[in-house]
């Protein structure tokens, strides 16, 4: 079994620049997660998808930072325009729906804003 | 929100030594995981243990619901356990909250 997929793994970019990340979960898991890991610290969710429906976005900072996923299935992150202290890894995670809430995670994307 | 404290916050061993690490948390929980995350950032799944003990190889965990604790144990450690081992709990209806890990280093 495939497990959850992301792109790309690392990225350099300026402050005040776009940048997009993309995730496909794995096969038949409905509920969809990005995360947000600073250095030194453990993950924090930014938004949670079940299906193309947000669950939870109550941490994203709406200001900048957007995402979708449009057939529920794979999903975009978007920062515009990112700041400094966007400088992190952005994790995505996907889960079944049902009664076990076992998440699994894709390798990261590493984001560096200069 | 839920409260998530793991301990201890780094851990030096000699390979071939056991390990105990311990997850503290304020609430009743319905998932617990623990997690590796390896040198290149990768985030294993490890267990899924809201209750009860399992054992994969080397690895064993327990959580004990009521007493709102889990404890991971590692034994006969080797080079490529070193990395950082999270903790990451759930209550019905929110999200999962991870603690601030263990940073686990084992020397050959």
């Amino acid at each position: 079994e495939a497990g959850v997929a992301q792109s790309p793994r690392y990225k350099i970019i300026e402050k005040r620049q776009s940048v997009a990340f993309w995730c496909n979960p794995i096969s038949g898991h409905a509920t969809l997660y990005w995360y947000q890991q600073i250095l030194g610290q453990g993950p924090k969710l930014l938004i949670q998808f079940q299906n193309n429906g947000v669950v939870d976005d109550s941490q994203l900072p709406k200001d900048r930072f957007s995402a979708e996923r449009l057939k529920g299935v794979d999903s975009t992150l978007k920062i515009q325009p990112a700041k400094l202290e966007d400088s992190a890894v952005y994790l995505c995670a996907s889960s079944a729906f049902g009664t076990v809430y076992e998440q699994y995670f894709g390798p990261g994307t590493r984001l560096t804003v200069t | 929100g839920i409260q998530v404290e793991q301990s201890p916050p780094d851990l030096i061993l000699q390979e071939g030594a056991n390990s105990t690490l311990r997850c503290n948390f304020s609430d009743s929980v319905n998932n617990l995981q623990w997690f590796h995350q390896n040198p290149w950032g990768q985030l294993i799944n490890l267990f899924y243990i809201p209750s009860g003990t399992k054992q994969n190889g080397r690895l064993s965990a327990t959580t004990v619901a009521t007493e709102r604790y889990s404890l991971l144990y590692i034994s006969s450690s080797q080079t490529t356990d070193s990395g950082v081992y999270f903790c990451a709990v759930k209550i019905s209806g929110s999200r999962l909250t991870f603690g601030e890990g263990t940073q686990l280093t084992v020397n050959p």
